[in-house]
């Protein structure tokens, strides 16, 4: 089944305690990037990916790191998270930025 | 860089009417413009989408409308049904720079009423 996999779905931690969450997508696509979504804020992008080894700042990165060493991996690290980062995050991965998007389930996290 | 705004932010409509969902973008060169829908508890998921070669698409209760001179474009869903019940994001994206992708709406909560 073509999907965008990520985990935790859940996660409440603390201020400072760096953590990853991780994200694969099975559909060999090029195309992959990182969104939070907040109360009327909508879906806001955080990172994003056109390749292998290619990665580019959104509209909010501040605090967050990606990496993109395997096609079909594009892992979201927090460094040292802080309470302005609980979110709703989802991963999404398409063929190109132009295309349909396949977002996976969410990662909600809430950092106390 | 592409700013698009959405309207209403929420939604009520009675089982079986239209739903009518807008939204303007401010950069000339976007050439698609697709629709998400978000359940509870999911990620969105595109339900249609139209590119600036056409002015209006249609798949089966929904369609989309596109005006290029006044850079909006709508989403129409008719027969609404409870399952309707969502948040819907508009998107765009532009033909020249923005290796970013799609800019999104901020979303309207549509609650169809039975």
């Amino acid at each position: 089944e073509a999907q965008v996999t990520q985990n935790p779905r859940y996660l409440i931690t603390v201020t400072g305690k760096k953590l990853t969450v991780t994200c694969s997508q099975n559909m060999n696509h090029e195309y992959m990037s990182w969104y939070r979504q907040d109360p009327g804020l909508g879906l806001r992008q955080i990172y994003y990916s056109m390749n292998v080894e290619v990665t580019d700042k959104g509209d909010v990165p501040e605090g967050y790191k990606v990496s993109r060493k395997e096609k079909r991996n594009f892992p979201l690290i927090l460094e040292s998270p802080s309470p302005n980062q609980t979110s709703l995050y989802f991963c999404a991965s398409s063929f190109h930025k132009a295309g349909e998007l396949f977002f996976g389930e969410g990662s909600r996290l809430t950092v106390l | 860089g592409e700013n698009v705004e959405q309207h209403p932010s929420t939604l009520s409509v009675q089982e079986g009417d239209s739903a009518v969902i807008k939204c303007t973008y401010s950069d000339s060169a976007s050439n698609y413009f697709p629709w998400y829908k978000q359940e509870l508890g999911k990620g969105p998921q595109l339900i249609i989408d139209i590119r600036s070669n056409v002015g209006e698409k249609k798949d089966q209760r929904i369609a989309v409308t596109l005006n290029k001179t006044a850079k909006h474009f709508s989403l129409h869903i008719t027969e609404t049904q409870p399952e309707d019940s969502a948040v819907y994001f508009c998107a765009a994206i532009g033909s020249g720079g923005g290796a970013d992708g799609l800019t999104f709406g901020k979303g309207t909560h549509l609650i169809i009423q039975p």
